[in-house]
């Protein structure tokens, strides 16, 4: 199947910074990449839908200028976590669409300190 | 708006077959899949049915749909350890770009 790759897998950052995450398809392009957020034996939450060249679609409930999207490619797509609080700490997972599959990175762990 | 629920948790002995469950309540989700997650990992694609389609086959996965329903069911035959893991059913309606998940099942494989 197709690659989806994150980066960092893990960060610690300390309360009041800004952390990047960076996502990319690695052998295929993707017009859309999505940004969820999984809470400890939880479902995912899907958190935005990111569309290369325009801006993206926030869920509701979701502060978009506190999780800046950029899908500035076709293979990549970043979320920044602006002025990082504790409870921002999650498992950040990112998705890239192909046709009708939808395929997931391996997820980034951000704890906030 | 869509819901989509899930079995919490599923123990089986090795060798056995599993048979994880998944009901969805919008009758025009189009397609319908299902995910596998490891601890610490991202969620791998195993498989995606369309709502036309009342079974498929891939290898030791079967899928089953009853549309009417509105039931999705995961088979995986001859389970091994390996399969221990969380497994997500996920529905889509054509057209749509938004995964609606459920709230996944903990397979637990047993020696």
């Amino acid at each position: 199947g197709a690659v989806v790759s994150q980066h960092p897998s893990w960060v610690i950052c300390k309360s009041g910074t800004s952390v990047k995450i960076e996502c990319r398809s690695l052998d295929f392009q993707a017009t859309t990449m999505f940004w969820y957020r999984q809470f400890p034996k939880q479902s995912l939450m899907l958190m935005a839908t990111s569309n290369e060249g325009s801006k993206a679609t926030y869920e509701q409930g979701v502060e978009k200028d506190k999780f800046l999207i950029n899908h500035a490619s076709l293979t990549l797509s970043t979320l920044t976590v602006t002025s990082a609080h504790p409870e921002d700490s999650s498992f950040y997972i990112c998705s890239a669409k192909t046709g009708d599959e939808q395929y997931f990175g391996p997820g980034t762990r951000l704890t906030v300190t | 708006g869509e819901d989509v629920e899930q079995s919490l948790f599923l123990s089986v002995r090795e060798g056995d077959s599993s048979v994880i469950n998944c009901t969805y309540t919008d009758s025009s989700s189009t397609y319908l899949y299902w995910y596998k997650q490891e601890p610490g990992a991202g969620l791998q694609l195993l498989t995606y049915i369309f709502s036309n389609m009342d079974m498929k086959q891939d290898q030791r996965l079967t899928v089953l749909l009853n549309k009417k329903d509105k039931h999705l069911s995961l088979r995986i035959a001859d389970t091994q350890t390996g399969d221990s893991a969380i497994y997500f059913c996920a529905s889509r309606k054509g057209g749509g770009n938004k995964l609606t998940f459920g709230t996944g099942t903990q397979l637990k494989v047993e020696l």
